[in-house]
């Protein structure tokens, strides 16, 4: 299975509303995570199951989608979500691949 | 609270075996729906799903890992241990360990990485 993401690059500022496209090569349902990974650090997981958010992730990040197309939206952006967002597929019958990322940048 | 600490060489020369170690706390791989994982990421590149083992010892391994790579799980210790046999440059990245968790939805599983280690960093050269 691959994973697209668009665009591959994002330049924003703080306030804006992000919107980070992910595209499964095959029907996976609503199994899809997202994660954000600040340089240097270790990625941290914002959602599952496509639209669940993590406990203790910030109401400003959602997410939607099913079969093949999914989005997270950023909403508010703040000078810590400066980062990059990596989509990965759960369906744990095929491999869980990770996406590209999207860099989101000043 | 849920935290993993990886540990392993920081040099390692090509055709020899690397031996990765995550020690954990705060969950045991005895529990039903708890894993353990590990993924790779190369200098500049993304992520890359290696391998999990599941609390009953079912295992999965990525494509590109299935005949280098063995995980194994230590309940007793609190230890996961990812071997992966002839190295070469390619693998040169920073490994996590992520605990993991087996969801049923719809009658089908999936699963889900919810705490990561903070990572340890290899270099594959001679």
């Amino acid at each position: 299975i691959q994973l697209t993401q668009s665009p591959s690059f994002l330049s924003a500022s703080v306030g804006d509303r992000v919107t980070i496209s992910c595209r499964a090569s095959q029907d996976i349902s609503t199994f899809l995570a997202w994660y954000q990974q600040r340089p240097g650090k270790a990625p941290n997981l914002l959602i599952y199951a496509a639209s669940t958010l993590h406990s203790g992730v910030p109401s400003r990040f959602s997410g939607r989608g099913s079969g093949t197309d999914f989005t997270l939206t950023i909403s508010g952006l703040q000078p810590e979500d400066f980062a990059t967002y990596y989509c990965q597929q759960l369906y744990n019958y095929l491999p869980l691949t990770f996406g590209p990322g999207t860099k989101v940048d000043v | 609270q849920i935290t993993l600490r990886e540990s392993g060489p920081t040099l390692v020369k090509p055709t020899q075996t690397l031996t990765l170690t995550c020690s954990f706390s705060g969950f045991s791989l005895r529990t039903r729906g708890a894993g353990v994982s590990w993924i790779r990421q190369p200098p500049g590149k993304a992520l890359d799903f290696l391998t999990v083992v599941y609390w009953n010892d079912d295992k999965s391994y990525s494509p590109s890992l299935r005949s280098r790579g063995t995980i194994t799980k230590d309940t007793s210790r609190n230890q996961v241990v990812l071997k992966i046999n002839n190295v070469d440059p390619l693998d040169t990245g920073t490994y996590y360990c992520a605990h993991g968790i087996r969801s049923l939805s719809e009658g089908k599983y999936y699963y889900y990485m919810d705490v990561w280690g903070k990572g340890t960093t290899v270099t594959v050269s001679s």
